[in-house]
């Protein structure tokens, strides 16, 4: 088992540009979620698929972010018009559902974005 | 909705004693899950332990247990012998019916010779 796949690892793009981060999960998992990460903060939820379906969209997620699960495996985050405020470390993790470990969350690595 | 809170910034402990970090939570819910994880500077967040709310006895894992008080909704975790290694922020975190995690804000652990 590979465990979260997560690139770019690091991303530095100028304001207003547009930026996507690429995440695979573990494999079989069906559950995938997005978090946003600040300096000296703990992880803040933005969204979470289960297979292909987005069930749940926190109000941090503005219209210009945009997050897809096309297949029910990987799944790409896109935020558009980027903002500085967007700076931050986006994690993605994934959980198998169902399972007596189906509520326990693996995380990857992480995104760093930077906006300049 | 579920807070998880975490009252010390930051803690230290000599090499090879013990440090019990706190969490308390709240929540509405009667199952659910509680979780500690490491997130060493390499900022990967590690799995630690994890308590489900259905149990009684405390988890443990190698030099890592819980004192899980569902009453007080309190969570501690206790590192015993601890090494270098362990020097990180460490998070707890909430999972009930929505399946999504609520973290605290953490508290940096120092771990000194």
């Amino acid at each position: 088992d590979t465990g979260v796949s997560q690139n770019p690892r690091h991303k530095i793009t100028k304001r207003g540009q547009n930026v996507t981060f690429r995440c695979d999960p573990i494999s079989e998992h069906n559950r995938l979620y997005w978090y946003r990460q600040t300096l000296g903060q703990g992880p803040e939820f933005l969204t979470y698929f289960q297979n292909e379906a987005q069930l749940e969209k926190s109000r941090l997620l503005s219209d210009r972010f945009s997050a897809e699960r096309p297949k029910g495996s990987f799944s790409t985050l896109e935020i558009q018009r980027t903002e500085q405020g967007d700076s931050a470390m986006y994690l993605c993790a994934s959980s198998l559902v169902g399972l007596p470990s189906g509520n326990t969350i693996y995380f990857g690595e992480g995104s760093w974005l930077t906006v300049v | 909705a579920q807070t998880v809170t975490q009252s010390q910034p930051e803690m230290s402990v000599q090499e090879a004693e013990t440090v019990t970090l706190s969490c308390t939570y709240d929540t509405s819910e009667s199952d659910y899950y509680l979780f500690w994880y490491k997130q060493p500077p390499s900022r990967q967040m590690i799995l630690v332990i994890r308590q489900e709310a259905y149990k009684q006895q405390n988890a443990t894992e190698n030099r890592f247990s819980v004192n899980f008080q569902k009453a007080a909704k309190s969570f501690s975790l206790k590192i015993s012998d601890s090494q270098l290694g362990d020097a990180a922020m460490y998070f707890c975190a909430f999972t009930g019916t929505a399946s999504k995690l609520t973290f605290g804000t953490g508290t940096r652990l120092q771990v000194t010779l």
